[in-house]
């Protein structure tokens, strides 16, 4: 049993460069998260999606999009990377919002 | 601005003796409270929890103690093992709600043996 995965674990971009951060559960859990930690602080919430075709934003969206094209998979989309968004980004997912959340490895990304 | 803190960075203790990571919240409509552990490389993993109609959670080696009044949870791990090196999160939520989990900024504990 996988549980949460990511890729990539590590990536540097170049400021302006676009990537996708993938994530993926084998849980059939309905909801999933998509965090940041920045060096000294606590994670954030970036998006999240209650099910299927269904997402929102959390506190901190700006400079990301999100799709939810299965129960499975939930992609986090960088455009035009800035150093801001420099941090490492977590994937996590939940059966519902009562549950607790399950989380994957994270992706550390480098914007320079 | 930062709703949940945990103002020590970082703990060392003596393996078998008794850790407390403290943590205070600024929110006092928060009513679900939790701690993650979190090894190096790996994502943070649920450890345990509280409800705000409880003062204290037991789990093993994990307690959990609440005071409301004065807005603070601490977990003690008795007795603490060098498998408790890791960072230590607690995150608090309120009400229900994806987008309702808060995160501190953690707290790097070493079991020295």
């Amino acid at each position: 049993n996988a549980g949460v995965t990511q890729t990539p674990k590590f990536r540097i971009l170049k400021i302006g460069q676009s990537m996708t951060l993938q994530c993926a559960q084998d849980m059939n859990h309905n909801y999933m998260y998509w965090y940041r930690q920045d060096p000294g602080m606590g994670l954030k919430l970036i998006y999240y999606s209650v099910g299927a075709g269904i997402t929102d934003k959390g506190e901190v969206p700006n400079g990301y999009n999100v799709s939810r094209s299965t129960t499975e998979d939930f992609p986090l989309r960088l455009e035009l990377a800035a150093p801001s968004q420099t941090s490492v980004y977590f994937c996590a997912s939940s059966y519902s919002e009562y549950e607790t959340q399950y989380f994957g490895p994270g992706t550390r990304l480098l914007v320079l | 601005d930062q709703q949940v803190k945990q103002n020590s960075p970082s703990l060392s203790v003596q393996e078998g003796r008794i850790s407390i990571l403290n943590c205070d919240y600024t929110n006092s409509m928060f009513d679900y409270f939790l701690w993650y552990k979190k090894y190096p490389a790996e994502g943070p993993t649920f450890l345990i929890s509280i409800s705000s109609i409880k003062d204290k959670n037991e789990d093993g080696r994990f307690t959990v103690f609440l005071n409301k009044s004065a807005k603070h949870l601490s977990l003690h791990i008795v007795p603490s093992q060098p498998g408790d090196s890791a960072v230590y999160f607690c995150a608090a939520s309120e009400g229900t709600g994806a987008n309702n989990l808060f995160f501190g900024t953690g707290t790097r504990l070493t079991v020295i043996p």
